[in-house]
């Protein structure tokens, strides 16, 4: 997974506040995603994107924005936590046809 | 919309067993099949594919078969070690942004 970086690993948030998480590339990727990973659900998509400056909904978004202002980066944030949001967090990237490839995650605990 | 069900975990077994790993899907459209494997802590990565009826993915020893009669995916192994414990999640692609449907993920044990 060289060249892409998902930051933070672990963040404890108290309800309410907000709080972004970042998925860095330098590879050229046109296909971002965020995903989420709880227990007995798999993994589920948040939000993606096809390219610079687009993105749309997955089958979870109710709660994040995202943004893809620049290629290199797709932000997800969180304006107001809750706890249901408690998850794994993963940002995935496309290079090539419907092949997806997955950062390390992000665990977030929101009490 | 597309779905996919795999078999529920823990599946536990002993080195050099054979192992079997269910997953059929609904989908519209005509789907590009996918097996993830995740180890403890980390993110997950793809083990194979297949991107047309009757195609055999294969990695690492392990293999699927895309039947599109039977509208299943099942990741076999000859011989388990123990270094295959994991969660293992099928996937399908349909569509425009390559979105991926996963199932829910079998987590497998192998014991020595």
């Amino acid at each position: 997974n060289a060249g892409v970086t998902q930051t933070p690993k672990f963040r404890v948030l108290k309800t309410g506040q907000s709080m972004t998480l970042l998925c860095a590339q330098d590879m050229n990727h046109e296909y971002m995603y965020w995903y989420r990973q709880d227990p007995g659900m798999g993994l589920r998509l948040i939000h993606y994107s096809v390219g610079e400056g687009t993105t749309a909904k997955g089958e979870v978004p109710d709660g994040y924005n995202v943004s893809r202002l620049k290629k290199q980066n797709f932000l997800l944030g969180l304006e107001s936590a809750a706890p249901s949001q408690t998850s794994v967090y993963f940002c995935a990237w496309g290079i090539a046809k419907n092949i997806q490839y997955f950062g390390a995650g992000t665990r977030l605990s929101v009490l | 919309g597309n779905s996919v069900t795999q078999m529920e975990g823990p599946v536990t077994l002993s080195e050099e067993a054979f192992l079997t790993i269910n997953c059929t899907y609904t989908a519209t459209g005509y789907p590009s099949l996918f097996w993830y494997v995740q180890y403890p802590g980390e993110g997950l990565q793809l083990l194979l594919k297949a991107t047309k009826a009757d195609d055999k993915g294969s990695n690492k020893g392990f293999e699927a078969t895309y039947r599109k009669e039977t509208t299943s995916f099942h990741l076999e192994k000859g011989s388990v070690q123990v270094s295959d414990s994991a969660v293992y999640f099928c996937a399908l692609s349909t569509g425009g942004g390559n979105k991926l449907t996963f199932g829910t993920g079998t987590q497998l044990k192998v014991e020595l």
